[in-house]
């Protein structure tokens, strides 16, 4: 069945980076998009920015576009998500989803998996 | 950037009742080639990753009872949980998936 594993919990400083990493199994991975979505404490969520599984073309929500990429790694079917200059309210658990019917580059699909998600805490 | 907003934020209801969770697009979320919804809901129960309910707005995604279903166009949308159940106590989020992947503020739903 499809699962999508990611990476573990992960504490950084203010102003540093983080990659975080989902591997995908169960499906074929070039046919799928993949997103990631954050969920600070207590809160909603948030969409951050997808990845094609097809073409690696990448489309980010705009209060991220100057700090975040998305890449992908189609032999170990993984997607990476790289998050710089960190800031306190960055921290949420954040979900990598497999998109279905996504259209490049403004719709990223519905998502129907999700994995378990990674806590990133951002405190200096 | 298109908004959503669910409405009630929490609501209490008797087990066997019905609950009716609304989600208002601040645009049209129809594509005009397809006539399509691009609106989802997900369940999210505490400590768990959101679960697919229904996408394209009333499409119930595979393995989910039938007693939640969805309807509605344009911008106003209602996910409705027939006959509540214990199991069903959890957040439900909308999405629209039209522009980007914006997601509704939540509605808490919990038995009374």
């Amino acid at each position: 069945q499809v699962q999508l594993v990611q990476s573990g919990a992960v504490v950084e400083k203010p102003g540093a980076s983080v990659k975080v990493s989902c591997q995908a199994s169960g499906y074929s991975f070039s046919s799928f998009s993949l997103s990631w979505v954050r969920q600070a404490p207590g809160q909603g969520l948030e969409w951050v920015g997808w990845i094609s599984g097809y073409d690696g073309k990448t489309n980010y929500a705009q209060k991220f576009q100057d700090r975040l990429t998305i890449t992908k790694d189609t032999s170990t079917s993984t997607v990476y998500m790289e998050l710089r200059s960190l800031r306190s309210d960055d921290t949420a658990v954040y979900f990598c989803a497999r998109g279905r019917s996504a259209i490049y580059p403004k719709a990223p699909g519905f998502f129907d998996s999700w994995g378990q998600g990674t806590l990133l805490t951002v405190s200096s | 950037d298109i908004v959503l907003t669910q409405s009630p934020d929490s609501l209490a209801v008797s087990l066997g009742e019905r609950a009716t969770i609304n989600c208002q697009s601040s645009q049209s979320i129809v594509h005009s080639a397809t006539n399509k919804n691009y609106l989802a809901w997900y369940q999210q129960k505490p400590g768990q990753s959101p679960k697919l309910l229904i996408y394209w707005a009333s499409t119930r995604e595979s393995g989910v009872p039938d007693r939640f279903s969805g309807s509605g166009s344009g911008t106003d949308f209602t996910l409705t949980i027939n006959s509540l159940q214990p199991d069903d106590v959890a957040v439900y989020f909308c999405q629209q998936y039209f522009t980007g992947g914006t997601f509704g503020q939540g509605t808490k739903v919990e038995i009374k």
